[in-house]
């Protein structure tokens, strides 16, 4: 059974870039939600996706957005970066909606200078 | 809104000492996680527990649903049980997770 990966490990970009952040989900799993982690903090909720359609959106704006692929691997797509957007990246794979476990990838550490 | 609260946030033991972690929280909720963040940031699953009693080796957890809290019992702490533990919870249908601040523990040899 293959876990959730994601890349790439890090990136490094410059305030204004756009960046893409990728995750395949673990085998089986058809639902992917996205968590940005800052140092010192708990993950916080980006978005969700399930079966290529988004599935719920956390307090974050329309900057950021997402793509969930057929085979329910999944793009975070983070336009116009700020300083603020420097953390880790957080994808995190389940089967179904209500109530199912999560598995997390290792991460992608964006810093943006 | 929504809340999840973590104590203690800071906990040093000696290794070989027992210690409990608690997650309170504030609804219903149809998922409850712990996990174990490792230095790299890998969150590691430990427990996958709404309701109930679980135990795997050194680790055991409980929910209590309806008082709304939860607790982690680490038992004989190793050093490499140091790190950042975080309860998550999902309370709706669209299984989005809701991270407490942690517990960052330090245990000395």
């Amino acid at each position: 059974e293959t876990g959730v990966t994601q890349s790439p490990t890090h990136l490094i970009k410059t305030r204004g870039q756009q960046v893409t952040l990728r995750c395949s989900s673990q085998s089986g799993h058809n639902t992917v939600s996205w968590y940005q982690q800052a140092l010192g903090q708990g993950p916080q909720f980006i978005f969700q996706y399930y079966r290529e359609e988004e599935n719920g959106r956390g307090n974050f704006p329309p900057r950021f957005s997402g793509l969930q692929f057929p085979n329910y691997s999944s793009e975070l797509n983070v336009n116009a970066l700020e300083l603020d957007d420097s953390a880790l990246y957080l994808c995190a794979s389940s089967l179904g909606l209500a109530g199912t476990e999560q598995y997390f990838g290792p991460g992608t550490r964006l810093t943006v200078t | 809104g929504i809340q999840v609260e973590q104590s203690p946030p800071d906990l040093i033991l000696q290794e070989g000492a027992n210690s409990t972690l608690r997650c309170n929280f504030s609804d219903s909720v149809n998922n409850l996680q712990w996990f174990h963040q490792n230095p790299w940031g890998q969150l590691i699953n430990l427990f996958y527990i709404p309701s109930g009693t679980k135990q795997n080796g050194r680790l055991s957890a409980t929910t209590v649903a309806t008082e709304r809290y939860s607790l982690l019992y680490i038992s004989s702490s190793q050093t490499t049980d140091s790190g950042v533990y975080f309860c998550a919870v999902a309370f709706n249908a669209g299984n989005m997770l809701t991270f407490g601040g942690g517990t960052r523990l330090m245990v000395k040899p």
